[in-house]
């Protein structure tokens, strides 16, 4: 069975400095693996991808992720944090090869940037 | 370019009452997928029509249906609401067929209260 984990609930950074939230997957075969970010009473924001080849994806607003194959790990970066990034950020799974589109949450990491 | 467009954006209903929600996709995407967001459940897939087709569903009871016409709008349907229904409905858009790389568009949702 295909599944995500987020392992920290809230994440707190200060202003200026890199943060970095955590997401590890379980899923047969290769994997496909998204960021999304929502803020408040808002839907999902498409933020980056890891299909094949590089293992460092980049995406919106200066967010990066790293693929790690033998740790099953996409952690989501940013260098530098800004107040304005301050959301809820969901790290989501499908295995490739299957004939669907249905994706596996993680249950959601709160992203709190302090001035 | 339009985003994926959901109606209504909000809506309060009574228990046993039915209700349709609608989704439009962004103009060239066919595939169309609906999301259940609840604070205590997550994120959690309810179907995922292409062409017309259902191609997947999630364990969801009999009550929740969808369909996509032709055009590749499509609507998703309550019957005999429970207050467990509560919850932000989330539709997502995607270029390709079922099981590809592209990633998903999401819709703001449909914040459905049943009182």
């Amino acid at each position: 069975a295909q599944s995500v984990a987020q392992p920290e609930d809230q994440v707190n950074v200060a202003e200026g400095n890199p943060l970095t939230v955590k997401c590890t997957y379980s899923v047969s075969g290769n994997p496909y693996l998204f960021w999304y970010v929502q803020y408040p009473n808002r839907g999902l924001q498409f933020l980056l991808k890891y299909i094949t080849g590089d293992n460092l994806v980049k995406g919106s607003y200066g967010f990066e992720a790293e693929f790690n194959k033998s740790q099953t790990s996409f952690h989501l970066k940013k260098p530098s944090a800004l107040v304005s990034d301050s959301a809820l950020y969901f790290c989501a799974v499908r295995a490739s090869g299957g004939a669907t589109n249905k994706l596996i949450f993680g249950t959601g990491t709160l992203l709190a940037v302090q001035p | 370019k339009a985003g994926v467009t959901q109606t209504p954006r909000y809506l309060i209903k009574t228990r046993g009452q039915q209700v349709t929600l609608s989704c439009s996709p962004i103009s060239g995407h066919r595939s169309v997928s609906w999301y259940q967001q609840t604070p205590g459940q997550g994120l959690q897939f309810l179907f995922e029509y292409f062409s017309e087709t259902q191609r997947n569903k999630g364990n969801f009871p009999g009550r929740f249906s969808g369909r996509q016409f032709s055009n590749s709008r499509s609507e998703m349907n309550v019957s005999t609401l429970e207050l467990g229904d509560s919850a932000l409905y989330l539709c997502a858009s995607s270029r390709g067929t079922s099981g590809s790389s592209y990633e998903q568009y999401f819709g703001p949702g449909t914040r459905l209260t049943v009182t």
